[in-house]
């Protein structure tokens, strides 16, 4: 069974530009979640989605927003790219909401200059 | 609020040697802790988790961690270290349906 995709692997962006990630999870699983990877600030959660909802939310201002489809691809999107957004950029899925096992996607990095 | 405090950010041992990774959690009530691995521009892997089953949990690849409520902690431990488990670890809560990180450890083994 093929693990979870993330699309692109890498990125490079500008001050001010928005930018649109994409997370496929493991076939079957209906959950899917993002992290931010920083150097300063480690991992942190962004939020959940499941049967095309957003279940929970971490503390990230609106500029960083995301969607879920029918088939349970996840796609976040950041707006007015900052330099801070600067990161690796995690997605996750699992079975079902509220199951503690989550796999990992191996990441988007994304640069802003 | 929930927090997860990784007690050494470097941890450095030769191979063959023990290991012992560091962690505590602070929650309102017992969480799910989970261990996961990173290595070099990879994803995370579940190490091992701990749902309020048995309080020692064994993991893949040899590694175990114990939970104990009355010290909130939940360190991780292998008997020998091999060359391949230098990486970085990271101990999770997962409370609420949120999971919040430590800040991680990183594993150097020497030969």
């Amino acid at each position: 069974k093929a693990g979870v995709t993330q699309t692109p692997r890498y990125l490079i962006k500008t001050r001010g530009q928005q930018v649109t990630l994409s997370c496929s999870p493991i076939s079957g699983h209906r959950s899917v979640s993002w992290y931010q990877q920083t150097p300063g600030q480690g991992l942190q959660f962004l939020f959940e989605y499941f049967s095309e909802t957003q279940r929970n939310k971490g503390n990230f201002p609106g500029r960083f927003s995301g969607r879920q489809f029918s088939n349970s691809r996840s796609e976040m999107n950041v707006s007015t790219l900052e330099l801070g957004d600067s990161a690796l950029y995690l997605c996750a899925s699992s079975p079902r909401l509220g199951l503690e096992t989550q796999y990992f996607g191996p990441g988007t990095r994304l640069l802003v200059l | 609020a929930q927090s997860v405090t990784q007690l050494d950010s470097h941890v450095s041992v030769s191979e063959g040697t023990p290991v012992l990774l560091r962690c505590n959690y602070s929650s309102s009530y017992s969480p799910s802790l989970f261990w996961y691995v990173q290595h070099p521009n990879k994803g995370l892997q579940l190490l091992l988790k701990y749902t309020s089953a048995a309080t020692l949990v064994k993991g893949i690849n040899g590694f175990e961690a114990e939970f104990k409520k009355s010290e909130t902690s939940f360190h991780l431990t292998k008997p020998s270290a091999h060359m391949s488990d230098a990486a970085e670890y990271f101990c999770v809560s997962r409370s609420y349906g949120k999971l919040t990180f430590g800040q991680g450890t990183i594993l150097t083994v020497h030969p």
